[in-house]
């Protein structure tokens, strides 16, 4: 069975752009939460989404933005990249929106802002 | 707000020996509590979780941690180290009231010596 996929796997970006970071849950997987780990860091929360709705946002500038479909693929946006904006962007899954259900993260996506 | 501090940036241990990573969290209520693996490259893996119960709870790998709520510590252990432990270790809480939310450590990266 497939994993949580995430794409692109790495992208390079120029200060002041917009990206666009893709997640695929595990099948029969509702939620999906969004981090970012910068470099030498623990994995920081961003967005929780459930049945295509926001339940959960950590401490973010409004530059990021998310949103679920209906098949629970998920996006996550960021506008006017900074240079802080440079990290490793972590997608996960879960059955459920509870913490006792466990979360599988995907591999990532390296964004790097020059 | 949740916290988790993990003070051992570094570990190096040889192969054979054991292991203890240590975590401290910070948490009002009873937490939900766990442990994940990084590996170079890749996602996060959980390698075991603390809901309630005993306390102490036994995961893959041959894992297993011990929560103490006088201490607010859930410290990871393994009797015997093996050349592919090596890699990067979080620890993070969750809570009922925050879904799918975890606050991770700052990380405790493994290094094992033949």
């Amino acid at each position: 069975d497939a994993g949580v996929t995430q794409s692109p796997t790495h992208l390079i970006k120029t200060r002041g752009q917009h990206v666009t970071l893709r997640c695929s849950p595990i099948s029969g997987h509702k939620s999906v939460s969004w981090y970012q780990q910068v470099l030498g860091q623990g994995p920081q929360f961003i967005f929780q989404y459930y049945e295509k709705e926001e339940r959960g946002r950590g401490n973010f500038p409004d530059r990021f933005s998310a949103r679920q479909f209906p098949n629970y693929s998920s996006e996550l946006n960021v506008n006017a990249l900074l240079l802080g904006d440079s990290a490793l962007y972590l997608c996960a899954s879960s059955f459920a929106e509870i913490a006792t259900y466990e979360q599988y993260f995907g591999p990532g996506t390296r964004l790097t802002v020059t | 707000a949740q916290s988790v501090t993990q003070p051992d940036i570094h570990i190096t241990v040889s192969e054979g020996a054991s292991l203890e990573l240590r975590c401290n969290y910070s948490y009002g209520a009873t937490p939900y509590l766990f442990w994940y693996v990084q590996s170079p490259g890749q996602g996060l893996q959980l390698l075991l979780k603390y809901f309630s119960g005993d306390t102490l709870v036994q995961g893959i790998k041959g894992f297993e941690a011990e929560f103490k709520r006088s201490q607010s510590s859930f410290n990871l252990r393994k009797p015997s180290v093996h050349w592919s432990d090596a890699a990067e270790y979080f620890c993070a809480v969750g809570a009922y009231a925050a879904g799918n939310k975890l606050t991770f450590g700052g990380g405790t990266r493994v290094l094992v010596k033949p």
